[in-house]
């Protein structure tokens, strides 16, 4: 089984400073892994995806994030955070590519400070 | 990137009565499309996944004769709530993957649809 943990349900940063979302997974297989963004009452969007190839991940918006696997980890961070970057995150597991259904962690909201 | 729509983005129905939600992919195929529900404050929990062409496939818990999937179509999947309680009021989100991308399980969300009973 997979599954995925967000450490932190609330994230507040100042706006400007880093920001820093955590997850950690637990797969028994090689694992893909995603960071999605969700706006108040809209679907997810891809911030970007890790599928076995470069560990620093690069996506939208600035944010990139980093598998490690000695740390089981793939945490979120954008170097200088926006007021438009308020919203809630999700991270997000799968045993390999295909039609395997994503596992979602329970979410981070983040909340910026002007 | 591709596009996913549902429709409608938001109903309110008298319980009792059934719903139906359509989610399409608007300039892709999509073989796949998974059906979640997101409860307020709360992560995303996959219900179903629906293949097209064939029966859709539910998760643990999900009763199948109340929600009930259908995929007709390429780009054509629908999720109705039948006999529909309060408890059944939540938001629910579609996804899609595009078969001929090649992307790693990339999926494309909809907008997601507000369902409230009354």
């Amino acid at each position: 089984a997979q599954s995925v943990t967000q450490l932190g349900s609330h994230v507040s940063v100042s706006e400007g400073a880093l920001v820093l979302l955590r997850c950690n997974y637990s797969s028994s297989v090689p694992p893909y892994l995603f960071w999605y963004v969700q706006y108040p009452n809209q679907g997810l969007q891809l911030l970007l995806k890790y599928t076995s190839a470069a560990t620093l991940v690069k996506g939208i918006n600035g944010f990139e994030a980093e598998f490690k696997k000695s740390e089981t980890s793939f945490h979120l961070t954008k170097p200088s955070a926006h007021m438009s970057d308020a919203a809630e995150y999700f991270c997000a597991v799968s045993r390999n590519f295909g039609n395997e259904k994503l596992t979602f962690g329970t979410g981070t909201r983040l909340t910026i400070i002007p | 990137g591709a596009v996913v729509s549902q429709h409608p983005s938001r109903v309110i129905c008298k319980s009792g009565t059934s719903v139906k939600i359509e989610c399409r992919s608007l300039d892709f195929q999509a073989t796949t499309m998974f059906w979640y529900r997101q409860f307020p404050k709360k992560s995303l929990m996959l219900m179903a996944t629906s293949n097209e062409g064939s029966k859709a496939t539910y998760e643990q818990g999900v009763e199948k004769d109340k929600f009930l999937i259908n995929h007709a179509s390429l780009t054509l999947s629908t999720l109705t709530v039948t006999s529909a309680h309060p408890e059944d009021s939540s938001f629910y989100i579609c996804s899609a993957r595009d078969q001929l991308a090649g992307a790693y399980n990339e999926q494309f969300f909809g907008p997601g649809t507000r369902l409230t009973v009354l």
